[in-house]
């Protein structure tokens, strides 16, 4: 089946710095990527859709300049928090969709294996 | 109104009872629905799409019902390692060209020994 990776999957970090999460399709073509976050005990909040080749489309409340996505290439989505503060500290989660193997409806969204940032 | 709202349980159920989940999504041009599994700090795993004449997998049947806008999981003889919580997946905008997958909260779910 089709298979995501995500690193890295544990990052500890101090208030003020950047930090990277590299998202991969390992064996399909994602042409959309997907990041989500989610705080304990919470559902998954959708931050931002990511499209290879142009601009992310973020969800409302998301800042664009605070988390920057790039998608640069069909298998590898990053998403950088940028000056992380102890709020931004959560699960962060990406996926994609394999729609040239799936059809286009019913096309279900696989995970990568999240990534626990805590700022300090 | 929530577009996607599943009630939070959790739900303590004995081992090989059975139980039900329902969601209830609110944008009714949505197509694709799905079912996830995410254990405790872990990634949510695909369960079963759900499809509009329902689907069976295993001990698992889900459901769709475009009438009262629901979709809902059933699970049959519970076994202690059904124990996880359970999201329901609603894409709104599937039909459009554009996917935006949307979660619920989620359905706790505890099988007791």
């Amino acid at each position: 089946g089709a298979v995501v990776s995500q690193h890295p999957s544990r990052v500890i970090c101090k208030s003020g710095t950047s930090v990277k999460i590299e998202c991969r399709s390992l064996d399909f073509q994602a042409t959309t990527m997907f990041w989500y976050r989610q705080f304990p005990k919470k559902s998954l909040m959708l931050m931002a859709t990511s499209n290879e080749g142009s601009k992310a489309t973020y969800e409302q409340g998301v800042e664009k300049d605070k988390f920057l996505i790039n998608h640069a290439s069909l298998t590898l989505s990053t998403l950088t928090v940028t000056s992380a503060h102890p709020e931004d500290s959560s699960f962060y989660i990406c996926s994609a969709r394999d729609g040239d193997r799936e059809s286009s409806y019913n096309s279900p969204l696989h995970f990568g294996n999240g990534t626990r940032l805590t700022v300090t | 109104r929530k577009e996607v709202e599943q009630d939070p349980g959790p739900f303590n159920v004995p081992e090989g009872a059975t139980v039900a989940f329902n969601c209830t999504y609110s944008n009714s041009a949505s197509q694709s629905f799905f079912w996830y599994r995410q254990d405790c700090r872990k990634e949510p795993k695909l369960l079963m799409s759900v499809y509009s004449s329902g689907n069976e997998d295993g001990r698992f049947t889900a459901q769709l019902n475009r009438a009262s806008q629901y979709i809902s999981l059933l699970i049959r003889d519970s076994k202690l390692s059904d124990s996880a919580t359970y999201l329901c997946v609603v894409d709104p905008e599937g039909h459009s060209g554009t996917y935006k997958y949307i979660f619920g909260t989620g359905t706790r779910l505890k099988v007791l020994a």
